[in-house]
């Protein structure tokens, strides 16, 4: 079972450079997220995904855009990276809360270094 | 607005012996649901235990047990029988329904076994 899939594992940026971070997942589940981890501050969510179709900001949106491709694919685009952007990056899915076991289930991260 | 606090930012425990991981958490919502996640240093993240605001009985999946007060706002991790190999850092999230899934994470807090 592949789960939650993210590329790329590992990145280094310019500063102003673009990229995308893909992310997929094979579970069928509606709500999918993109969190960055930092030291000292825990996972922050950056946008999420209710379902298909519809996207929402979180915590810390800013600097960040996303598209929901279809049920499977949520994507993190950066269009000027920053050097505050270093980070690692985590997408997760899950299913609505209430559909039984409602766990997220995470992708293994990608570690990005804006320089 | 959800939050979740949790002030332990490290913590220190012998092999084999019991430990409590703090989590208060703030929600206007009646319906939500705890999560635990354990992250080892390789990075990944590790669904624990769950336990749903409704749900009457504290949850308990192995030597993981949730001491849920919900008149405290507060979800407390208990391990039983620590083993070293239970040294990570360990995440409190909620996720309410009334905000469309969206899941939020304290700060974390880093549990070390010693011999």
């Amino acid at each position: 079972n592949a789960g939650v899939t993210q590329t790329p594992k590992f990145q280094v940026l310019k500063t102003g450079q673009s990229m995308t971070l893909q992310c997929a997942q094979d579970m069928n589940h509606n709500s999918m997220y993109w969190y960055r981890q930092d030291p000292g501050m825990g996972l922050r969510l950056i946008y999420y995904s209710a379902s298909e179709g519809t996207t929402d900001k979180g915590e810390v949106p800013n600097g960040y855009n996303v598209s929901r491709l279809n049920k499977r694919e949520f994507s993190l685009r950066l269009e000027s990276a920053a050097p505050s952007q270093t980070s690692v990056y985590f997408c997760a899915s899950s299913e609505g809360l209430g559909r039984g076991h409602t766990e997220a289930f995470f992708g293994q991260g990608t570690r990005l270094t804006v320089v | 607005a959800q939050k979740i606090t949790q002030t332990q930012p490290g913590m220190f425990v012998q092999e084999k012996e019991a430990v409590t991981l703090d989590c208060t958490y703030d929600t206007s919502d009646q319906s939500y649901g705890l999560f635990w996640y354990k992250q080892p240093s390789s990075g990944e993240m590790i669904f624990l235990i769950y336990q749903g605001s409704y749900d009457e009985q504290n949850a308990t999946e192995g030597r993981y047990s949730l001491n849920f007060q919900k008149a405290r706002k507060s979800a407390n991790l208990v391990i039983s029988a620590s083993q070293l190999g239970d040294s990570a850092m360990y995440f409190c999230a909620m996720r309410t329904a009334g905000t469309a899934s969206k899941l939020t994470f304290g700060t974390g807090t880093r549990l070390q076994v010693t011999l």
